[in-house]
């Protein structure tokens, strides 16, 4: 079983298109979160989210915005896509406080063309 | 200047070899100290996991934490082939992250030679 997965693995599309990843962890944990891991293997925290706050990465543009549908679940909608974007994006949970460390999905390869 | 300092190599050693992975940091706030492994086209799974300063063994792996110094380390003993892999430190303030989530360093490309 798969503690922690996102769909698709790779997204390929044109500047200007709105595209969502999806992301779905079964280890009942708290918090979720969604990462960027740019072309130089860079990995920056974009949101965290628990079910009552939504934490922003000042940096993120909002063109970027999560939506959680239950508490397994945490999307990430992208509007009018640039080719900066492309990049791998992971999604993370865990337990809240009360856990040591984030799992981390397999990633989703996104390519703006 | 970054929060996380990682030479992101490549290092490429020999198989058998002591490897020494290393980062610095400068919020002083961080308490909580991570290795993460990245093998090529997947996610980071974790590796060690400190608190606050000292020394964790854990099989063929040592992570040190030097909080005056600013200073984590990461040792493999017995190096493996299986153990080429891009590995990021990472650090939080909080536990598991809390709101703020974790803070990397850029990965050391590590190769070990057969």
């Amino acid at each position: 079983d798969t503690a922690v997965s996102q769909t698709p693995k790779y997204l390929v599309t044109q500047m200007g298109n709105d595209k969502s990843i999806k992301c779905e962890q079964n280890l009942g944990h708290d918090t979720m979160y969604w990462y960027k891991q740019d072309s130089k293997k860079f990995l920056k925290i974009m949101f965290s989210y628990n079910n009552k706050e939504l934490i922003i990465n000042e940096t993120v543009p909002n063109r970027f915005s999560p939506k959680s549908p239950d508490k397994a679940h945490l999307n990430l909608h992208i509007n009018s896509l640039e080719l900066g974007d492309s990049a791998v994006y992971f999604c993370a949970s865990n337990l809240g406080q009360l856990q040591e460390t984030q799992y981390f999905g397999p990633g989703t390869r996104l390519l703006v063309l | 200047q970054k929060e996380v300092e990682q030479d992101p190599g490549p290092l490429s050693v020999p198989e058998g070899a002591i490897v020494s992975l290393n980062c610095t940091y400068s919020n002083s706030a961080f308490q909580y100290f991570m290795w993460y492994r990245q093998y090529s086209r997947k996610g980071p799974e974790l590796l060690m996991y400190t608190y606050s300063s000292g020394n964790k063994e854990d099989g063929r792996f040592t992570a040190q934490v030097d909080k005056s110094s600013k200073y984590i380390s990461l040792f493999i003993r017995d190096s493996q082939p299986s153990d080429s892999a891009t590995y990021l430190c990472a650090m939080s303030v909080y536990s598991g992250g809390g709101a703020d989530g974790l803070t990397f360093g850029k990965g050391t490309h590590l190769i070990i030679q057969p």
